[in-house]
């Protein structure tokens, strides 16, 4: 079982729609959960972080954490198709590496 | 720098060579983190810097790779006797320490990484 699994997608969403990007992770010692955008060819770039139960929002993304349920996603409201990317989700114990998904390709179409 | 730099941005190599691959982390960074990434899959952990030293360098998939980092500043990973596998692109990151005070929630800022592929 890896630590931290996505699914690999595609998702689709049309323009406008919400997308829901699901991780899951084993290490019940991770404390932060990072979401990174990555385009294709490009490194990847950080578009939130969540250490606390619950949801956090900023603009058009909301992260939400359970640790309970070791479950992490992130909705993008109103999609665009910039938003078009794989998304890469990754947890993190205290000082120590980043441990990633192999990310969820998300298509949005006009 | 006002971001990670790493160079060289492509590199071809043939099996059996060596290679340097070197990262600029953005000024002021203390921790830095070198993750390879295979086509078409994640990012993997090989080293991690805090300053000059390497607290973990668990990543490291064999003696073949090692990395060092100077001046707390610039960080170089060597590939000695390269093999085809090894081709993947290699990313630096850094960040403003290693997240001890404040629970592990530093950023974590990459660099355009360095496209490796070994013949």
């Amino acid at each position: 079982q890896k630590e931290v699994e996505q699914n690999s997608g595609p998702l689709s969403v049309p323009e406008g729609a919400i997308a829901s990007l699901n991780c899951t992770y084993s290490d019940r010692g991770s404390q932060s959960f990072f979401w990174y955008r990555q385009y294709s060819g490009k490194s990847p770039e950080l578009i939130m972080f969540i250490y606390s139960n619950g949801d956090k929002e900023d603009g058009r993304f909301t992260a939400q954490l359970n640790k309970a349920s070791q479950y992490v996603s992130l909705l993008i409201r109103d999609s665009q198709p910039s938003d078009s990317a794989t998304y890469l989700c990754a947890g993190r114990r205290g000082f120590q590496k980043l441990v990633f998904g192999t990310g969820t390709r998300l298509l949005v179409s006009p | 720098g006002a971001g990670v730099s790493q160079s060289p941005s492509n590199k071809v190599t043939e099996k059996g060579k060596d290679v340097e691959l070197r990262c600029d982390p953005i000024s002021g960074h203390t921790a830095l983190y070198w993750y390879r990434q295979s086509l078409g899959q994640g990012l993997e952990f090989l080293i991690y810097f805090q300053g000059n030293s390497a607290p973990d360098k668990s990543g490291l998939p064999s003696d073949r790779f090692s990395a060092e980092r100077t001046g707390g500043s610039v960080s170089t990973l060597t590939i000695q006797r390269t093999q085809q596998e090894d081709s993947a692109v290699y990313l630096c990151a850094s960040s403003l320490d290693g997240g001890e005070g404040r629970g592990g929630m530093e950023t974590q800022y990459f660099g355009p990484g360095t496209r490796l592929l070994v013949l």
